[in-house]
């Protein structure tokens, strides 16, 4: 079964720009969450997507947002960069909602904003 | 609030010697928690869990945690350390009422 996958790996934006991540979860898996690593705030959850519905936010403004289609795939934007939003974004997929359920992990995309 | 804790930002153990990485929690209810690795460059790789039952929980690649919830610790253990076992290691709880809270790390340095 292939794993997560997301796409572009490494992207280089300008503050005042906008970016859009993708993420294609493990087949069957419904579940899709984001989380921005960085070295200083280590992971930190930015939404949970599941029947293209967002079920769950963190605490990120609202230049952060995120969609599902009805396949699972998963789309995250960043409207006008700043420098800090430079991190390496993860996404995850789940089973389902259970708080129980592991998460599987792509390899991230590196988002540097200059 | 809920919140993860991993004390120490590096464990240094040499090669063959048993390790443990601590991670503490706080949360209202029923934690579920786990533990992930990070390799260079990778995503997060799920290693174990703990939802209910026998605390002491086996993994992937021969690591194990002690759930605690007295101490409210889930510290995690392998009795022989390799040197491929070096890597960030990430812990999580996660409950009814929230979602997912890792802590901030720790990362392991096996030395051959």
């Amino acid at each position: 079964k292939a794993g997560v996958t997301q796409t572009p790996r490494y992207l280089i934006k300008t503050r005042g720009q906008q970016v859009t991540l993708s993420c294609s979860p493990i087949s069957g898996h419904r579940s899709v969450s984001w989380y921005q690593q960085t070295p200083g705030q280590g992971l930190q959850f930015l939404f949970e997507y599941f029947s293209e519905t967002q079920r769950n936010k963190g605490n990120f403004p609202g230049r952060f947002s995120g969609r599902q289609f009805s396949n699972s795939r998963s789309e995250m934007n960043v409207s006008t960069l700043e420098l800090g939003d430079s991190a390496l974004y993860l996404c995850a997929s789940s089973t389902g909602l259970a708080a129980y359920n592991e998460q599987f992990f792509g390899p991230g995309t590196r988002l540097t904003v200059l | 609030a809920q919140s993860v804790a991993q004390p120490e930002d590096q464990v240094n153990v040499a090669e063959g010697n048993p390790l443990t990485v601590k991670c503490t929690y706080s949360v209202s209810g029923n934690p579920y928690l786990f533990w992930y690795v990070q390799y260079p460059n990778r995503g997060l790789q799920f290693l174990l869990k703990y939802i209910t039952g026998d605390n002491l929980v086996k993994g992937s690649y021969g690591f194990e945690a002690e759930f605690n919830k007295s101490q409210t610790s889930f510290h995690l253990k392998k009795p022989s350390a390799l040197v491929s076992d070096s890597a960030l290691y990430f812990c999580a709880v996660s409950s009814g009422t929230y979602k997912y809270i890792f802590g901030t790390g720790t990362r392991l340095k096996v030395l051959a």
